[in-house]
């Protein structure tokens, strides 16, 4: 079964600085999609960003940028200026590609708070 | 856009009631629903998928008689929580999968929050 790890129960940024979350996840297979949702206070879950594991090139969405490591089975999220309103709950996700591939994986989420 | 609803936004029920949950895609027709449930402070557990026309898939541990799901159109699925306990009150999330180029990609409702007195 497959694993999402996320390290970092909570992280903090200054406003306008940067910050990179951490999710290594374990899996056997080789085809995959990754994901990293946003979970605000309102607990409404935003797709951030998305990332195919077919593809060498990392994702990237505006300030949002990943960091894709295939081999180490490693997917950062980086937030560039941060904003107030990038804080919340991050998780990171994982999907099999395969035909019993709808179970989206979560890992246990990163609290990010942004410092004024 | 991809726009999922969720109905109600929080209930309160008496314990052994039942509750009703629906989850609509708005702007999409979603063959696959899914409901997750989310404990305060933790991660989201996917508590099963929801098929169009057919059975729901469990997963391992979720009651099927406790959490009855029905997907009897494109876009609704609804959660009945029979005859719910103290133990149930949770926060509930749908989400669907929206066909097409990024069809594996899922979009969340606002959730539930439920408790149980």
């Amino acid at each position: 079964a497959q694993t999402v790890t996320q390290s970092q129960p909570e992280m903090s940024v200054q406003e306008a600085e940067t910050v990179t979350l951490s999710c290594t996840y374990d899996t056997s297979e080789s085809d995959y999609y990754l994901f990293w949702y946003k979970q605000p206070p309102s607990r409404q879950m935003i797709l951030v960003i998305r990332q195919e594991a077919y593809k060498q090139q990392n994702a990237t969405e505006n300030r949002f940028s990943v960091n894709f490591q295939k081999a180490a089975k490693s997917f950062s999220l980086k937030i560039s200026d941060s904003q107030l309103g990038d804080a919340a709950m991050y998780f990171c996700a994982y999907r099999s590609a395969g035909s019993s591939g709808d179970k989206l994986t979560f890992g246990t989420g990163t609290r990010l708070a942004v410092r004024p | 856009g991809a726009v999922v609803s969720q109905h109600p936004s929080w209930v309160i029920c008496k314990s052994g009631t039942s509750v009703k949950i629906e989850c609509r895609s708005l702007d999409f027709q979603a063959t696959t629903m899914f409901w997750y449930r989310q404990f305060p402070k933790q991660s989201l557990m996917l508590m099963a998928t929801s098929n169009e026309g057919s059975k729901a898939t469990y997963e391992q541990g979720v009651e099927k008689d406790k959490f009855l799901i029905n997907h009897a159109s494109l876009t609704l699925s609804t959660l009945t929580v029979t005859s719910a306990h103290p133990e149930d009150s949770s926060f509930y999330i749908c989400s669907a999968r929206k066909p097409g180029l990024a069809r594996e990609t899922q979009y969340f409702g606002p959730g539930t929050r439920l408790l149980v007195l």
